[in-house]
């Protein structure tokens, strides 16, 4: 158990509405990041961050937005949410070693109707 | 950059025969290879990984996989399936070197033990 908490576990919403997803961490790994998960295209990284305020883009990040102003939080918003939004969305986190494992959170179910 | 492609979508299996989930992958570094494993409804968990040390590398629950540079692969296998490796399987990559990257996925296999 790596101590990380996603909230909400499942949400659902309406297209144009405003969505943040909160991703919380225990072990003050400095490590985090956002994937989605779709059937037929596995995890796709959506945004990364390397230290408080320190943040980048990933694969998919177009509608998204990512913030990190404490060490333990990660917060993930879509600032209008539209139905391509809907998908199960991960967080993870990874120790400051390079070859290490990034564990993973138990997910967040996002519904855009 | 950096991809990975697993083979079979879904693979079938018996009760007791051996599991052999492929996964290849493309890197312009030399990579690090993880295998994960989502049962129904929960997050991923680590199966194994690979980090340049042993080619052969032993994981939980009886899984193992081995690194062939000259193939591109990393395969993952069980010599005996049981019924509780019915699951979504994950073949990811990560650049090595350092840095924040994080995993390239494939799209993932699930398999199927047949009684």
């Amino acid at each position: 158990d790596a101590g990380i908490t996603q909230s909400p576990r499942h949400k659902v919403t309406e297209t144009g509405t405003p969505v943040t997803l909160r991703c919380h961490q225990t072990e003050n790994h400095r490590y985090m990041y956002w994937y989605r998960q779709d059937p037929g295209h596995g995890l796709r990284l959506i945004h990364y961050s390397y230290g408080v305020k320190d943040t980048d883009k990933g694969e998919v990040s177009d509608g998204y937005s990512v913030s990190r102003s404490k060490t333990e939080d990660f917060l993930l918003t879509l600032e209008s949410a539209t139905s391509s939004q809907t998908s199960v969305y991960f967080c993870a986190i990874r120790r400051d070693s390079s070859s290490d494992t990034q564990y993973f959170g138990p997910g967040t179910r996002l519904t855009v109707l | 950059a950096q991809s990975v492609t697993q083979l079979g979508s879904h693979v079938s299996v018996s009760e007791g025969a051996l599991v052999l989930l492929r996964c290849n992958y493309s890197s312009s570094v030399p990579p690090y290879l993880f295998w994960y494993v989502q049962y129904p409804n929960q997050g991923l968990q680590l199966l194994l990984k690979y980090t340049s040390a042993a080619t052969l590398v032993k994981g939980i629950n009886g899984f193992e996989a081995e690194f062939k540079k000259s193939e591109t692969s990393f395969h993952l296998t069980k010599p005996s399936a049981h019924m509780s490796d019915a699951a979504e399987y994950f073949c990811a990559v990560q650049r090595s070197g350092g840095g924040a990257d994080g995993l390239t996925f494939g799209k993932g296999t699930h398999l199927i033990i047949q009684p």
